[in-house]
């Protein structure tokens, strides 16, 4: 059982480039989100999603764009990247059934830079 | 809104000390609260997790009590291994329509020296 897949690990971008950070899950939950982390702030949610053809933005959605057009695949897109966006990007997905909650499965991690 | 407010850190122990990590939250109904661990170059593992008030979640020695009445969730151990070193958040999901999501406080660093 793979969880929840990210890739790539690592990328380096050129400003004003753009890119899609790719991730997959294999557990058939319905919610997936998008994160980024920054030294020494925690973690801040840019989209998320509640199932196949429904997004929603975050806390900071400038400068990315999402789609989920399967329950699986849930992409986030960089347009024309900026050094700001720098950092390191998880993707998570959970499942709520019932009145339990078990929090998220988190993907690998993609670390970017933009230079 | 709801936010999480975790003492500020770095922490450093020797090994076998005791650990708290103060975790305290402000939120609307009554959420689940959680502790994830972030071991160097890879995602969060949820770590421990408590659904209610009074309840206590555990998990590989850590222990942490969901008080209502001082709206905290400390996370806590009796005897730190080096192999503990890592950062731990803490995190509270509102259930209702917030859709899973979850609102992280900023995590803290834990170093464990031999």
């Amino acid at each position: 059982n793979a969880g929840v897949t990210q890739t790539p690990k690592f990328r380096i971008l050129k400003i004003g480039q753009s890119m899609t950070l790719q991730c997959t899950q294999d557990m058939n939950h319905n919610y997936m989100y998008w994160y980024r982390q920054d030294p020494g702030m925690g973690l801040k949610l840019i989209y998320y999603s509640v199932g196949a053809g429904i997004t929603d933005k975050g806390e900071v959605p400038n400068g990315y764009n999402v789609s989920r057009s399967t329950t699986e695949d849930f992409p986030l897109r960089l347009e024309l990247a900026a050094p700001s966006q720098t950092s390191v990007y998880f993707c998570a997905s959970s499942s709520q059934t019932g009145l339990e909650y078990d929090g998220y499965t988190f993907g690998s991690g993609t670390r970017l830079t933009v230079v | 809104g709801d936010s999480v407010t975790q003492m500020e850190g770095p922490v450093t122990l020797s090994e076998e000390a005791f650990l708290t990590i103060n975790c305290t939250y402000t939120a609307t109904g009554y959420p689940s609260l959680f502790w994830y661990v972030q071991y160097p170059g890879e995602g969060l593992q949820l770590l421990l997790k408590a659904t209610k008030a009074d309840d206590k979640g555990s998990n590989k020695g850590f222990e942490a009590t969901y008080r209502k009445e001082t709206t905290s969730f400390h996370l806590e151990k009796g005897s730190v291994q080096v192999s503990d070193s890592a950062v731990y958040f803490c995190a509270l999901s509102d259930g209702g329509t917030s859709y899973g999501k979850l609102t992280f406080g900023q995590g803290t660093i834990l170093t464990v020296h031999p």
